[in-house]
């Protein structure tokens, strides 16, 4: 099974840049990296999906190493609304709908 | 546009009682649908999801059970509830025939059970 692993939690000043690392060092050749967030007691957030290439959309870019172990999210502008758990996650090849959901990283937006 | 319900918000149940929690969507159809389960600071783990009326495939062994009565209503079931049921639970969907990556999902706003 790929799995992510990503620091429990990180502080950002508002206004900047929040780059959130993860390392998915066994994820297969065909398998997307996804992110999402979860603001407190509400449904998680799709923000963004990447296979090899760098993504960008209107919430974030994703960034993936070459050798796709690893990839950063980043939200260019960070608001105090971006303070939530961040969950970085790929999905299993042997299950067609399963998503291996870890812990995340709590992303504290500071002003 | 596409929206998702789920109710209630909230639910404390003694243990041993029933439940049942009610999922619907709005403005697509055949969609897939996901019931999730979330432990307090932990990350989402899929109980059951369905591609289809009455097609229900389980992930994980446990005192639940879900149906899907109509192709947008997704509902969760237990005739007994345990303690370890308590958590905060998730219904989601996914789009019908969209090809990868199928784990675009769509969450609804969750249930927070307490079960005392």
């Amino acid at each position: 099974d790929a799995k992510t692993t990503q620091p429990p939690s990180m502080d950002c000043a508002e206004g900047r840049a929040a780059n959130l690392p993860c390392n998915h060092s066994t994820i297969s050749g065909n398998e997307y990296v996804y992110w999402y967030r979860q603001i407190h007691s509400q449904g998680p957030q799709y923000i963004i999906h990447g296979l090899k290439n760098n993504e960008t959309n209107e919430m974030a870019s994703l960034i993936i190493t070459e050798d796709r172990k690893s990839s950063t999210l980043i939200l260019p502008h960070a608001t105090l609304r971006d303070t939530a758990v961040y969950y970085c996650i790929v999905r299993v090849v042997a299950s067609n709908y399963q998503l291996i959901w870890g812990a995340g990283t709590k992303l504290i937006i500071k002003p | 546009s596409q929206t998702i319900h789920q109710w209630p918000a909230t639910l404390v149940q003694p243990v041993g009682s029933p439940l049942s929690l009610e999922c619907t969507v709005e403005g697509t159809s055949n969609p897939n649908l996901y019931w999730y389960r979330q432990a307090a600071g932990r990350g989402l783990q899929l109980l059951f999801y369905s591609v289809g009326i009455g097609q229900i495939s389980s992930e994980v062994p446990q005192n639940l059970s879900a149906s899907r009565p109509q192709d947008r209503q997704f509902i969760l079931s237990s005739k007994k509830l345990l303690l370890s049921d308590s958590g905060f639970y998730l219904c989601a969907w996914t789009p019908w025939g969209q090809g990868p990556p199928w784990e675009k999902l769509f969450f609804g706003s969750g249930t927070q059970l307490s079960v005392l």
